[in-house]
């Protein structure tokens, strides 16, 4: 399709596993962001990729969240050693051009679940 | 946590009436957006606003950029069933990275 791809769609994991959630952003978007969705509240900011580099890690909550988009396209966030509190929608978002505020485009997201 | 206050939380609609809302920050922002998010899904765009004072409208909704850049507001007009949902304002105050408001849920009357 041509939005933003996101899978898997839902995922549970037991405590302290590891997981790992992937973006497939629409084709020729340069820039890649990842957000986290508590349950009843707004997205909040993880993390940007500009292409490959990685240029804002500032909303990563802790060291065992981890992302990469190593070719400039498809981007992974890693999640080590769940725990419960990781619970949340995660979603991704592309936007076309490298200027600043440009309008950004979702994914549906993947509802992760720890139990 | 998040630097945006968006009111109403929640309102009940009619079907046919007017809606409005609106999001408010203590810091300056340069762009506001406004996305609608249905369950299950991410959010979808419905505008972006890029000035101070420009109004800007696409079909029975209407969104302005206040002149102040810490505010923004919503209208739909003439609501209809498939307009309920959660809406969010969001804006760029700081990098690229978007800042969202709490949302305002949409419900209609029973």
């Amino acid at each position: 399709g041509a939005g933003v791809s996101q899978s898997p769609r839902y995922k549970v994991a037991k405590r302290g596993q590891d997981v790992a959630l992937r973006c497939d952003p629409i084709s020729g978007h340069v820039s890649l962001f990842w957000y986290q969705q508590a349950l009843g509240q707004g997205p909040e900011f993880l993390t940007y990729f500009q292409n490959e580099a990685q240029l804002d890690k500032s909303g990563l909550p802790s060291d065992r969240f981890f992302a990469e988009r190593p070719e400039g396209s498809v981007s992974t966030l890693k999640i080590q050693r769940t725990q419960q509190e990781d619970s949340a929608v995660y979603l991704c978002a592309s936007s076309l051009a490298e200027q600043n505020y440009q309008p950004q485009h979702f994914g549906d997201g993947t509802r992760l679940s720890i139990l | 946590g998040q630097q945006l206050n968006q009111s109403p939380q929640s309102m009940f609609i009619q079907e046919g009436e007017d809606v409005s809302m609106n999001c408010t920050s203590s810091s300056i922002f340069n762009t506001w957006l406004w996305y609608k998010q249905d369950p299950g899904e991410g959010p979808v765009l419905l505008i972006a606003l890029y000035k101070a004072g420009e109004l800007t409208s696409n079909g029975r909704l209407t969104a302005q950029f206040g002149i102040t850049r810490k505010d923004s507001f919503l209208n739909i007009s003439a609501s209809i069933p498939s307009d309920v949902g959660i809406y969010f304002c969001a804006g760029h105050n700081a990098g690229n990275m978007l800042t969202f408001g709490g949302g305002t849920r949409l419900m209609v009357k029973p």
